[in-house]
């Protein structure tokens, strides 16, 4: 099976940045993806990390690794609409099932 | 162009009854994913088609769900007879091919078993 953790919530201040963290175990890893979501909403896509490295995306960045089994969700410069769950999920296995965390409730405050 | 839809929003039924859950992959997406989210917790992998044909359903609870794609285009999914502990969040989501680094969410229905 696949065990992945982060923490369940973190609050921010407008203008900052905050990393968000997640950790995973699975066997056959074949990508990692952050998924944003507002409450009452469908989770929208941020980022696919695949191998080592940070990705960057505008205010946005992903970091992967693989030989720790970590990632983080950067984010910059904060929003007041940044205030969402942001998910981290693991594709993995033969069949590349997407398997989630229990996502991160980030509460951004003036 | 039309995202993932889901029919209905929301659905609030008795113990026993049957309730079928319906999605409208993005047009021309041949894979479709179920997940379900119970209060509290993971958004959990239920089943994957591609196209008509299921390639992996190993996140079904149990036979009370049934999952069908007929003609490779929408999915219905129906819980017979429901149980409370069905209650959650229903996702669905599709990507073009396999292996695609995204897919797209709809905004799930919320499933109340009372």
């Amino acid at each position: 099976g696949q065990n992945i953790d982060q923490p369940t919530e973190m609050t921010a201040t407008e203008g900052a940045i905050v990393q968000i963290n997640c950790t995973y175990q699975t066997s056959g890893f074949n990508g990692l993806f952050w998924y944003q979501q507002h409450a009452g909403e469908a989770p929208t896509f941020l980022s696919y990390n695949v191998l080592d490295g940070l990705e960057e995306k505008g205010r946005f960045s992903s970091f992967l690794s693989r030989s720790k089994g970590y990632s983080y969700l950067l984010l910059k410069e904060l929003q007041m609409k940044d205030s969402a769950s942001y998910l981290c999920a693991v594709r993995a296995g033969g069949y590349q099932k997407v398997t989630f965390g229990i996502g991160t409730k980030l509460q951004v405050i003036p | 162009e039309a995202g993932v839809t889901q029919f209905p929003s929301h659905s609030v039924i008795e113990k026993g009854q049957t309730v079928t859950l319906r999605c409208d992959p993005i047009s021309g997406h041949d894979n479709l994913y179920w997940y379900r989210r119970v209060m509290g917790k993971e958004i959990k992998f239920l089943l994957h088609f591609v196209k008509e044909s299921k390639q992996d359903e190993s996140g079904m609870p149990n036979n009370r769900f049934l999952a069908e794609r007929t003609g490779g285009t929408y999915s219905t999914l129906k819980v017979q007879p429901a149980e409370l502990e069905d209650s959650g969040v229903y996702f669905c989501a599709s990507s073009p091919r396999r292996g695609d680094t995204e897919a797209f969410f709809g905004q799930g229905t919320r499933l109340t078993v009372v």
